[in-house]
């Protein structure tokens, strides 16, 4: 069975400082992955995704993230923080075949500190 | 880019009445649909599929009779929320797959989700 861990409900990072927001995910085959991004009472948007290809994987926003197949990791990154940045991200799994349903991490609340 | 738009985006309503939730495509056909259910700060459960023309597809422990769905055309899918109670209380969100593949998010794209209150 799929399914993808963000191991931190929150991450508290200063504007202007890098951040990482951790996820890990199992799957049976290739994975698909995703980040998705969530402002209050509005739905998902997409920041990037992994189908094949460079392990490091460029977004919108500024935001990246890091393929690692040997630690099961799909990590999402940024340089430098802004304020703007304070939302809720979501790491997804999406079957490869079937009905393409998305597996979703419990989310992390990122907090940028102005 | 493609669109999803859902309404409402909130409602409120009385115990025991029904609610509809739309969830249309807009620039693009979407032959699978999903809904899923969020709780405060929690992550989303997928309640269902749906694809057009066919019955949906439910989630292990989502009540069909409560939660119907509908999928009769393929810019179209409704989530009837039915004899709702305070317990269905929550943020419910559809998500469209473009069977073109689209640009964004591999061929899904999000609507903007309704928060339902039952009061």
């Amino acid at each position: 069975a799929q399914s993808v861990a963000q191991p931190e409900d929150q991450v508290n990072v200063a504007e202007g400082n890098p951040l990482t927001v951790k996820c890990t995910y199992s799957v049976s085959g290739n994975p698909y992955l995703f980040w998705y991004v969530q402002y209050p009472n509005r739905g998902l948007q997409f920041l990037l995704k992994y189908i094949t290809g460079d392990n490091l994987v460029k977004g919108s926003y500024g935001f990246e993230a890091e393929f690692n197949k040997s630690q099961t990791s799909f990590h999402l990154k940024k340089p430098s923080a802004l304020v703007s940045d304070s939302a809720l991200y979501f790491c997804a799994v999406r079957e490869a075949s079937g009905t393409y349903k998305y597996i979703f991490g419990t989310g992390t609340r990122l907090k940028v500190l102005a | 880019g493609a669109v999803v738009s859902q309404h409402p985006s909130w409602v409120i309503c009385k115990s025991g009445t029904s609610v509809k939730i739309e969830c249309r495509s807009l620039d693009f056909q979407a032959t699978t649909m999903f809904w899923y259910r969020q709780f405060p700060k929690q992550s989303l459960m997928l309640m269902a599929t749906s694809n057009e023309g066919s019955k949906a597809t439910y989630e292990q422990g989502v009540e069909k009779d409560k939660f119907l769905i509908n999928h009769a055309s393929l810019t179209l899918s409704t989530l009837t929320v039915t004899s709702a109670h305070p317990e269905d209380s929550s943020f419910y969100i559809c998500s469209a797959r473009d069977p073109e593949g689209g640009s964004i998010g591999y061929g899904y794209t999000f609507g903007s989700g309704t928060r339902l209150t039952v009061v």
